[in-house]
């Protein structure tokens, strides 16, 4: 079946624009996921969707950063502003439910890069 | 979260077994160990769980000694394709994952 799909591949913008990164989840996952993964480090959490509402924003850096998911299904990272530090790959993952034990699909993620 | 070491880098040959031990001194009782492994411009893949003792699939073993402060992942027969980086998580009743730096395998011809 079709995996987590993420929108654009790569992004590249000038500082001080506002970009939306999209992402597209396992049909039936509740649960939705929002990481960063800076040049060799390991993803960072962003943000923990459950259903439509966002159950832990704690890893978004700061206000610049916001995360919807209307529907329950696909979900759309907004970056406000954007500055050079926020170049990275973006890194989507779903799961059944919450990740207790349910392993966590990511998808390719997005390339940001901000000039 | 319970804190993980493992080695930053490993260098293997095709066909030889690769061992990444990960180090977890103040595993919790009810923490799981998961390994994930991610290549190059792609999300992580979750390999391997477990609790204690032993498990296997088709991809990988996981070692768990009874003290469960370290577990080992053993990848048999290694190819070129599985050069990645492989990522140690210990956590419970967590939607973080935190990955931590990883164990970058490079297997050579």
């Amino acid at each position: 079946g079709a995996g987590v799909s993420q929108t654009p591949s790569n992004k590249v913008t000038e500082k001080g624009k506002y970009v939306e990164l999209r992402c597209d989840p396992i049909s039936g996952h509740t649960a939705l996921y929002w990481y960063r993964q800076s040049l060799g480090q390991g993803p960072e959490f962003l943000i923990y969707f459950q259903g439509t509402g966002a159950a832990d924003d704690s890893g978004l850096p700061n206000d610049r950063f916001f995360a919807v998911r209307p529907e329950g299904s696909v979900s759309t990272l907004k970056i406000q502003r954007t500055e050079r530090g926020d170049s990275a790959m973006y890194l989507c993952a779903s799961s059944l439910g919450m990740a207790e034990y349910n392993e966590q699909f990511f998808g390719p993620g997005t390339r940001l890069t901000v000039l | 979260l319970a804190k993980t070491t493992q080695p930053i880098s490993m260098d293997s040959y095709e066909g030889q077994e690769v061992n990444i031990t990960c180090s977890h001194n103040n595993i919790a009782t009810n923490d799981y160990i998961t390994w994930y492994q991610q290549f190059p411009s792609q999300g992580p893949r979750f390999i391997i769980q477990g609790y204690k003792t032993k498990v296997t699939n088709e991809v990988a073993s996981l070692f768990i000694p009874a003290d469960r402060k370290s577990s080992t992942l053993s990848l048999p027969r290694v190819s070129l394709s599985d050069t990645a980086v492989y990522y140690c998580l210990v956590a419970i009743n967590d939607y973080k994952l935190s990955f931590g730096a990883g164990t970058t395998v490079t297997v050579r011809a």
